[in-house]
Formats: structure tokens, C-alpha cells, sequence
């Protein structure tokens, strides 16, 4: 089983509103990613956890702030969001296995498409 | 800074034809991945590449990877109308396991 579970799969808020968008994997994966892609982009790199630490964040304004409250589950919390953070929202995970054969294949999520109003 | 750029960035095919998707990027990468994308959908794994000289095979879709050159290529082999979706590329960037996403390829197959 290689699924990654994102909720809600759609959301509509407003430049006020707080907002979480979930993420959940069960196959022991020890590092969960968020990605922000727009339309006819590529995906960009939000956060990575690793371990349950926080060990990448791109650059991403405080509006998001990413949470793990543990292996299985990745929480993306959303405060005063403007109109053009509107995208579609991914969630991965992966292994983090070292050495040269180490697939380390990220399996991502159906995504949460938000907009924000 | 790794980049990773794909091309073409459109491809627009007749069904039964062949065609190569190129994946030219800029630093030593450990490890190249293949993604699938179908509009407003997630992103499937394809292939994952890991040495010089790797070949994966899976239907009409094969990859190749050229540590020398930076370039892995995605070969088409008599596309069928199923196939039409976006194609990325991604590789790692340095001791994490940060993916870089190439631009992306959407491919259109017309019967």
C-alpha cells in the first residue's frame, strides 16, 4: 500500500479565516514533504520533516506553518492566507534510507486544492 | 543551484508514434525520478533511476539515465491516447531528499 491521504480535498477561505489541511500515511515512512503547486507548474518545496523535525523550510511565509505531531501524520496550519497562495496543496512521503541503492521514492497525496477569497 | 529543465515543454503526437522526453540537469544528482501527472490529479511514480547507465522499462514508457551527460530521456514507444498527461522529472538535490522538479512535459496524444 503505497497511499498517502489528504482532507479536505477541496477548501474555500477567506483572507481571515484559519484553516488546517491534514495529511496521513501508514507506510512507515520517516520523512513527510509539502509541496504548493500551481497550475502548469511544477511543484515547489514547501517543508520537510524528518524524523518528526522540521528539517527543510524553503523560505515559506509564516502564514503556513507546518506541524507533525507524529510519524504517521503531517498538519499544514493556515492564517491570513492572501489570494495568490491559491494552489493546490501536496503531501508526500518517503523513506530515508541511506546508501547508494536507496530508492527513497517520494509517494505523494491527491492534493487539497484551496482557494483563497 | 541544481536546476533541472525538460524538453519539450508541449508535445502534441499521433497515436502509434514515437517520441523521446529530455531531462538535462545542472549538478550531480544521486538519484532521478520519473512522475506522471493527469489533469487536477496527484503525481504517480514511474521510475527511479540510481546509477550510470540505468535503464527501467515499464509498457510503452522507458527511461534512461547519463550521470556523464545530466541527461535522463523518457522514450515513447507507439504512444497510445492513454499516455496524454504531464511528465516530470525530479531529482535530488545534495545530502537531503529534497526533489528538484524539471518544468514538465504535457503530452497530447490524438487518435
Amino acid at each position: 500500500d503505497t497511499e498517502v491521504t489528504q482532507t479536505p480535498k477541496h477548501l474555500v477561505m477567506g483572507m481571515t479565516n484559519k484553516k488546517s489541511l491534514k495529511c496521513e500515511q501508514h507506510m512507515g515512512h520517516r520523512a513527510m514533504y509539502w509541496y504548493k503547486q500551481k497550475a502548469k507548474k511544477p511543484p515547489e518545496l514547501m517543508f520537510v520533516y524528518s524524523y518528526e523535525k522540521l528539517s527543510i523550510n524553503e523560505s515559506v511565509p509564516s502564514r503556513f506553518s507546518p506541524e507533525c505531531p507524529n510519524s504517521s501524520l503531517l498538519n499544514l496550519h493556515l492564517h491570513a492566507l492572501q489570494p495568490e497562495d491559491s494552489a493546490l496543496y501536496l503531501c508526500a512521503s518517503s523513506q530515508l534510507a541511506g546508501g547508494l541503492f536507496a530508492k527513497n521514492i517520494q509517494y505523494f497525496g491527491a492534493g487539497t486544492r484551496l482557494s483563497v477569497l | 543551484e541544481l536546476k533541472v529543465e525538460q524538453n519539450p515543454l508541449f508535445l502534441s503526437m499521433q497515436e502509434g508514434k514515437n517520441y523521446t522526453i529530455y531531462c538535462n540537469y545542472s549538478t550531480t544528482s544521486d538519484r532521478l525520478y520519473w512522475y506522471r501527472q493527469d489533469p487536477g490529479k496527484s503525481l504517480e511514480s514511474l521510475f527511479v533511476l540510481l546509477s550510470n547507465g540505468a535503464v527501467k522499462q515499464e509498457g510503452r514508457l522507458m527511461a534512461s539515465l547519463d550521470t556523464k551527460a545530466r541527461l535522463s530521456t523518457l522514450h515513447i514507444t507507439a504512444a497510445v491516447h492513454d499516455l496524454s498527461a504531464t511528465y516530470f522529472c525530479a531529482v535530488t538535490g545534495g545530502a537531503t531528499n529534497k526533489l528538484i522538479f524539471g518544468t514538465g512535459t504535457l503530452l497530447a496524444v490524438q487518435p
